[in-house]
């Protein structure tokens, strides 16, 4: 199975903020790599696709980089709906695993 | 816009089988992948598995001898089977339209529509 190890776990920033969550695979995914965001109760919401395509929808200051093991997702000025959990999750390979999530806390 | 909808027992008793429907409503069935994901209370996600409108299937490994999916195409949905489910089976289920990314032999793409989800509880 391929690893996705989110990094950090939590974070604490406030708003305005420019904010990095980085999520690393165990093997090179290519470009497979999504990002989700989830509020308490709610389900997942797809925020990018491919690593750098922003759903339709999604707000511009979301933003994702990166291929191989390595990515990122760029919140860069942080509202305060954006104080909630972020998954990433590859699709390359089967099982398709999602990191442990990193939840943005309000400073 | 597309809509997804599971529905099912909320309490099952172990050792039998999870059940679980969801309607797809606001768009066809045909020509996507579809997806079952589950989270325990408190934890992060575990993808199940993926079916083709036509019924071609793909699951997690730590599932697979006991999961079951299955598409009903005339009536707009697609099942869960679990079977010989334990307390470690208690999640809150989602259903998922499962978007392909080109054209490969195994589906790769995203969740982009997602059901509400439904909690699932295995005690006796």
């Amino acid at each position: 199975d391929i690893q996705m190890t989110q990094s950090p776990s939590s974070l604490s920033a406030s708003v305005g903020d420019r904010v990095t969550i980085t999520c690393r695979a165990s093997q090179s995914i290519s470009t497979y790599l999504n990002w989700y965001q989830q509020k308490p109760g709610k389900a997942p919401k797809l925020l990018i696709y491919a690593a750098s395509t922003l759903q339709s929808g999604v707000p511009s200051r979301f933003s994702g980089s990166g291929s191989g093991t390595d990515f990122t997702l760029t919140i860069s000025s942080l509202q305060p709906e954006d104080f909630i959990t972020y998954y990433c999750q590859q699709s390359y390979s089967t099982p398709k695993t999602f990191g442990q999530g990193t939840k943005v806390e309000i400073k | 816009q597309v809509q997804l909808q599971e529905s099912g027992p909320g309490l099952v008793k172990p050792s039998e089988t999870l059940s679980l429907t969801c309607t797809v409503s606001g768009g066809s069935i045909n020509r996507y992948y579809w997806s079952w994901i589950r989270q325990p209370p408190g934890k992060g996600l575990e993808w199940i598995g993926n079916i083709y409108y036509l019924g071609s299937t793909k699951y997690n490994p730590s599932l697979k001898s006991r999961v079951t999916i299955s598409v009903d195409t005339s009536k707009n949905l697609f099942s869960l089977r679990l079977s010989s489910v334990t307390a470690a089976d208690t999640a809150v289920y989602y259903c998922a339209r499962a978007t392909a990314t080109g054209y490969t032999l195994e589906w790769r793409g995203y969740f982009d529509y997602w059901g509400q989800g439904t909690l699932v509880t295995v005690s006796s």
